[in-house]
């Protein structure tokens, strides 16, 4: 299986900054990544898919890059509504994968 | 609005079954492809299984390979899990979501199951 490995676990950032989460995939993934949000008590949610492209409804404050094995999600203007975990996950090869998340508050 | 509401969670004992349900609405059922995710108390995301939109296409996580069972119902728009054997470690909470390529581009409000004597 294809371990995802994200980091930071955890990252406090203050209202306006700009925010980066990375993603590490064990092997080449070609992109096939996506990013979720999950609000605390909530069910996550699509942010992001094929490494770069916004889910329907997503703020344009919320982008990603990357190839290869690397990858990242950036948060704009960071807003009180984004505190939430965060999830990067595979779907290159079978099985699908997630990484361990990396939680968001505001300092 | 695409809605998926999980039902059937509950406490179980270690070894006994259970079968959650999934109910869709908002969208052609029929036409995707959905799967079981779940998370762990204060843990990560881990796929469960997942069933092809006609459901003749079935695939599980290593964890849950033998013991759990995806199906479907597309006249009634419902997906369902059925979990036998289950085990401690399969505490968690469930959710169902539809899936193209296995992006969850939709996701239920989840149901909890846990396992305890």
């Amino acid at each position: 299986d294809i371990q995802m490995t994200q980091s930071p676990a955890s990252l406090s950032a203050s209202l306006g900054e700009t925010v980066t989460i990375e993603c590490r995939a064990s092997e080449d993934i070609y992109s096939n990544l996506a990013w979720y949000q999950q609000k605390p008590g909530n069910s996550p949610q699509l942010l992001i898919y094929d490494a770069n492209s916004l889910a329907d409804g997503v703020p344009s404050r919320f982008s990603g890059s990357g190839s290869g094995t690397q990858y990242s999600l950036k948060i704009n203007s960071l807003q009180s509504e984004d505190v939430a975990s965060y999830f990067c996950q595979q779907y290159n090869n079978y099985p699908p994968t997630f990484g361990s998340g990396t939680k968001l508050e505001i300092k | 609005e695409v809605q998926l509401v999980e039902s059937g969670g509950g406490l179980v004992q270690p070894g006994r079954s259970l079968k959650l349900s999934c109910a869709a609405s908002g969208f052609t059922f029929s036409d995707y492809n959905m799967a079981w995710v779940r998370q762990a108390p204060t843990k990560g995301l881990e796929w469960v299984a997942s069933i092809s939109y006609g459901g003749s296409n079935t695939h599980y996580g290593d964890s849950v390979k033998g013991r759990f069972t995806i199906s479907r119902d597309n006249a009634k728009s419902t997906l369902y899990l059925q979990m036998d054997s289950l085990r401690s470690e399969d505490t968690a909470t469930y959710y169902c979501a539809r899936h193209f390529a296995y992006v969850m581009d939709a996701w239920g409000q989840g149901a909890s199951v846990t396992v305890s004597s």
